[in-house]
């Protein structure tokens, strides 16, 4: 089983459609969560992190941690053509030590058609 | 603010031969400092992490290396590229405090490279 699974999509929604993203993860000592929105041809781009369970919203964004079901989401509201690019999940153990590894999913690919 | 750079942004070489990119991060200091590839399909690889200058981790075995003459200046190296070495390399930073730190890792723009 992999550490951190991410439905690689594509994911085709029409502009204004609220978008969720998901990653489920088997690490049971994964503390830290991100996620990471990456254009075409383009470094990622941190979007949001958090650490713990619940919801974080910012803007459009909203990220959700479930630790009991080890499942993170990325919700987006009113999604624009702007949106379209792969999101990765991210999450580390971050045991403050000597352990500073991220542990990506492989991407999901949103296109968000006008 | 800080900002990181690395070039060149593409690159087209043959089997064989060698390799050196660069990655330099402005307005911080001592981070911690990474490299990763990128290849389609297989997600962000991690290569080689380094917390201080000389001070290098790798995670894959493979004929790439890295080094860090610089607080600020990462540098992966190869003598001899192979055609499986093709991918997008990200270098990234995140900061690094004593006795903690934080996750958030920010990437650079990327290197594409492709091995004929």
């Amino acid at each position: 089983q992999k550490e951190v699974e991410q439905d690689p999509g594509p994911l085709s929604v029409p502009e204004g459609a609220i978008v969720s993203l998901n990653c489920t993860y088997s690490n049971s000592a994964f503390q830290y969560f991100m996620w990471y929105r990456q254009y075409s041809r383009k470094g990622p781009e941190l979007l949001m992190y958090t650490y713990s369970s619940g919801n974080k919203e910012d803007g459009r964004f909203t990220a959700q941690v479930d630790k009991s079901s080890k499942y993170i989401s990325l919700f987006i509201r009113d999604s624009q053509p702007s949106d379209s690019a792969t999101y990765l999940c991210a999450m580390s153990v971050g045991s403050g030590g000597s352990n500073y590894k991220l542990t990506f999913g492989k991407g999901t690919l949103l296109t968000v058609n006008p | 603010s800080q900002t990181i750079h690395q070039w060149p942004a593409t690159l087209v070489q043959p089997v064989g031969s060698p390799l050196s990119l660069e990655c330099t991060v402005e307005g911080t200091s001592n981070p911690n400092l990474y490299w990763y590839r990128q290849a389609a399909g297989r997600g962000l690889q991690l290569l080689f992490y380094s917390v201080g200058i000389g001070q290098i981790s790798s995670e894959v075995p493979q004929n790439l290396s890295a080094s860090r003459p610089q607080d600020r200046q990462f540098i992966l190296s190869s003598k001899k590229l192979l055609l499986s070495d093709s991918g997008f390399y990200l270098c990234a930073w995140s900061v690094q405090f004593q006795d903690s730190f934080t996750d958030e890792q920010y990437f650079g723009p990327g290197t594409r490279l492709t091995v004929t």
